[in-house]
């Protein structure tokens, strides 16, 4: 079956902008995952869904970065007024529920000049 | 919080050696463990994982087993190939109650030659 999807799978954008990075997890996972991947920083969780419980933002870097899963599926990750430091690449995964497995997409590629 | 310490590669081998990556981790309670795998130019594909103290996950001739007492997760394999050429990371995730986000090590590039 289908894997994990992400769009794009590059993005070039100019510092300031405004970007939304894309989610599709496999069908019928309730859980979803963003992580980023940086040489600085290595591969650090950024947000949680499960279900309809609340998520866990606790990785979120700033206030600037949010996150949104719409009918329990789709995942939208949005950064505001980007800044150099946020070229990264942004991994998205998903699992079933009380799963130990996730599975990642490609990611998506952002370069912020 | 909860860390992951792993070794800096890159590690270069040759064909039918073997591989050992020193996996260290801290954390509070009894977290589930693992190693993902990076191919260039492919996702991170899960390796293996091990859920409790002394189990030992195994997979396509990788083997880690999860010591409590010295809170490690070595990954060893004894004859590697070309095709084990990749970048590896050690994870963590807490006890069931708190989700299953991962916390990475900075991951071991791993080049086998010919």
């Amino acid at each position: 079956g289908a894997g994990v999807s992400q769009s794009p799978s590059n993005k070039v954008t100019e510092k300031g902008k405004d970007v939304e990075l894309r989610c599709d997890p496999i069908s019928g996972h309730t859980a979803l995952y963003w992580y980023r991947q940086s040489l600085g920083q290595g591969l650090e969780f950024l947000i949680y869904f499960q279900g309809n419980s609340a998520p866990d933002k606790s990785g979120l870097p700033s206030d600037r970065f949010s996150a949104e899963r719409t009918g329990g599926s789709v995942s939208t990750l949005t950064i505001q007024r980007t800044q150099q430091e946020d070229s990264a690449v942004y991994l998205c995964a998903s699992s079933l529920a009380n799963e130990y497995e996730q599975y990642f997409g490609p990611g998506t590629r952002l370069t912020v000049t | 919080g909860d860390s992951v310490t792993q070794m800096e590669g890159p590690v270069t081998l040759s064909e039918e050696a073997f591989l050992t990556i020193n996996c260290t981790y801290t954390a509070t309670g009894y977290p589930s463990l693992f190693w993902y795998v990076q191919y260039p130019g492919e996702g991170l594909q899960l390796l293996l994982k091990a859920t409790k103290a002394d189990d030992k996950g195994s997979n396509k001739g990788f083997e880690a087993t999860y010591r409590k007492e010295t809170t490690s997760f070595h990954l060893e394999k004894g004859s590697v190939q070309v095709s084990d050429s990749a970048v590896y990371f050690c994870a963590l995730s807490p006890p069931r109650t708190a989700g299953n986000k991962l916390t990475f090590g900075g991951g071991t590039r791993v080049l086998v030659k010919p």
